[in-house]
């Protein structure tokens, strides 16, 4: 079983302050690396994908990824309330289209 | 938009009975999935489905079998329900362009089996 990690939290920061969420894979084949934000009792919602080492951005929304380290990384930039959730990373399999999903982090904004 | 409906948000069963979780996508995607959601253990793969007619197991099928009879929808079935399978069960989609395979979400059915 291939496997995602990410610490479970509670991620605490200040509003406007910049939050980083951290996973790291086992499957140094994985291609594909997703960020779901799911907020309590609903599903979850893709915030960004990425292929390529380096950085994307969307928005307030950066995401990293070092695939020698089997690493990829979360920054929300000017965090605030309403991004209070459980941020799940999401790795694809090496049997297609399926994803293996970390245990999610929860991430805290505090007015 | 992509839409991706599950048949009850709230489903209350007996051990024993046969269940049915009904996933229906309007977009035309190919690939659908089944999993569920427990405290403590994120989001586990039960089944999965790249065609009509076509499954794979995932990670936790013990319990459980699907069917994929129309490609729009994908149902999942708990042969004889226990209360170890009382969870939070979500359905995604996903269509490959570009090589990405973003999964959309259905709300989820929270089953509870007494």
């Amino acid at each position: 079983q291939k496997e995602v990690e990410q610490n479970s939290g509670p991620l605490s920061v200040p509003e406007g302050a910049i939050a980083s969420l951290n996973c790291t894979y086992s499957d140094r084949g994985s291609q594909s690396f997703f960020w779901y934000r799911q907020y309590s009792g609903k599903s979850p919602e893709l915030i960004m994908f990425i292929y390529s080492n380096g950085d994307k951005e969307d928005g307030r929304f950066t995401a990293q990824l070092n695939k020698a380290s089997q690493y990829v990384s979360l920054l929300i930039r000017d965090s605030q309330p309403s991004d209070s959730a459980t941020y799940l990373c999401a790795v694809n399999r090496d049997s297609g289209y399926a994803l293996n999903f970390g245990k999610g982090t929860s991430l805290l904004v505090t007015p | 938009d992509v839409k991706v409906t599950q048949s009850s948000r709230y489903l209350v069963k007996r051990t024993g009975e046969k269940v049915f979780l009904e996933c229906v996508q309007d977009m035309d995607h190919e690939n659908m999935f089944w999993y569920r959601q427990d405290p403590g253990l994120g989001l586990r793969l039960i089944y999965f489905s790249y065609d009509v007619k076509m499954k794979e197991k995932g990670d936790i099928p013990e319990g459980y079998s699907v069917s994929r009879e129309k490609k729009e929808r994908f149902s999942l079935i708990l042969e004889s329900a226990s209360t170890n399978q009382t969870s939070m069960y979500l359905c995604a989609s996903t269509l490959i362009a570009g090589g990405n395979n973003e999964q959309f979400f259905g709300p989820g059915t929270r089953l509870t089996v007494l």
